[in-house]
């Protein structure tokens, strides 16, 4: 099956600009997970989609930090303005509807972004 | 809340020889999942192996198992015959489930493991 696609794979801004980062998940997969890594850390949730809907943003930013699930498929994840340690890696990820699947959870390859 | 530790920021082995990775965990939760994840510097997390808290039996992939003290909320990871194609950093992740045991919640991961493989 085709991976979980994301896009740009780097991105460098300065501090106050926006950006964008766009994620694909498995076809079939309810579930969407968007994850930030700062560097030599373990990914922390920032908001979980099932469908369309939110089922979890309690840690995501939400003065700078916005998510949407379009027809709940793709999603974007937007921060506008972004701060310097905004800079990191950001991992999207998504879950077949059961637990069947051994392999469970399928991540992206990831946006590692950089503000400067 | 649930959190998960894991308190070796590195560790190195010979190629060929086995090594353990330590992983502990908190939480109040009766049905959940135990992750191992490998990510290499291409940043794409690779699950090495799961196991299910309500099964007893330790999992095992080839050369992966874990050893899962549910009492102790621990979950270690050996590696065995360890490879050079096995340096990268390893995440320890929890996830909680239904009852049923049948889906997944969001996962936490711990603050990973940098293994290296020396030859």
């Amino acid at each position: 099956e085709a991976g979980v696609a994301q896009s740009p794979r780097y991105k460098i801004i300065e501090k106050r600009q926006s950006v964008a980062f766009w994620c694909n998940p498995i076809s079939g997969h309810a579930t969407l997970y968007w994850y930030q890594q700062i560097l030599g850390q373990g990914p922390k949730l920032l908001i979980q989609f099932q469908n369309n809907g939110v089922v979890d943003d309690s840690q995501l930013p939400k003065d700078r930090f916005s998510a949407e699930r379009l027809k709940g498929v793709d999603s974007t994840l937007k921060i506008q303005p972004a701060k310097l340690e905004d800079s990191a890696v950001y991992l999207c990820a998504s879950s077949p509807p059961r637990t069947g699947n051994r392999y469970g959870y399928t991540f992206g390859s990831g946006t590692r972004l950089t503000v400067v | 809340a649930q959190t998960v530790t894991q308190s070796q920021p590195e560790m190195s082995v010979q190629e060929a020889e086995t090594v353990t990775l330590s992983c502990t965990y908190d939480t109040s939760e009766n049905n959940y999942y135990l992750f191992w994840y490998k990510q290499p510097p291409s940043r794409q997390m690779i699950l090495v192996i799961r196991q299910e808290a309500y099964k007893q039996q330790n999992a095992t992939e080839n050369r992966f198992s874990v050893n899962f003290q549910k009492a102790a909320k621990s979950f270690s990871l050996k590696i065995s015959d360890s490879q050079l194609g096995d340096t990268a950093m390893y995440f320890c992740a929890f996830t909680r489930s239904n009852a049923g045991g049948t889906s997944y919640g969001k996962l936490t991961f711990g603050q990973g493991t940098i293994l290296t493989v020396h030859p």
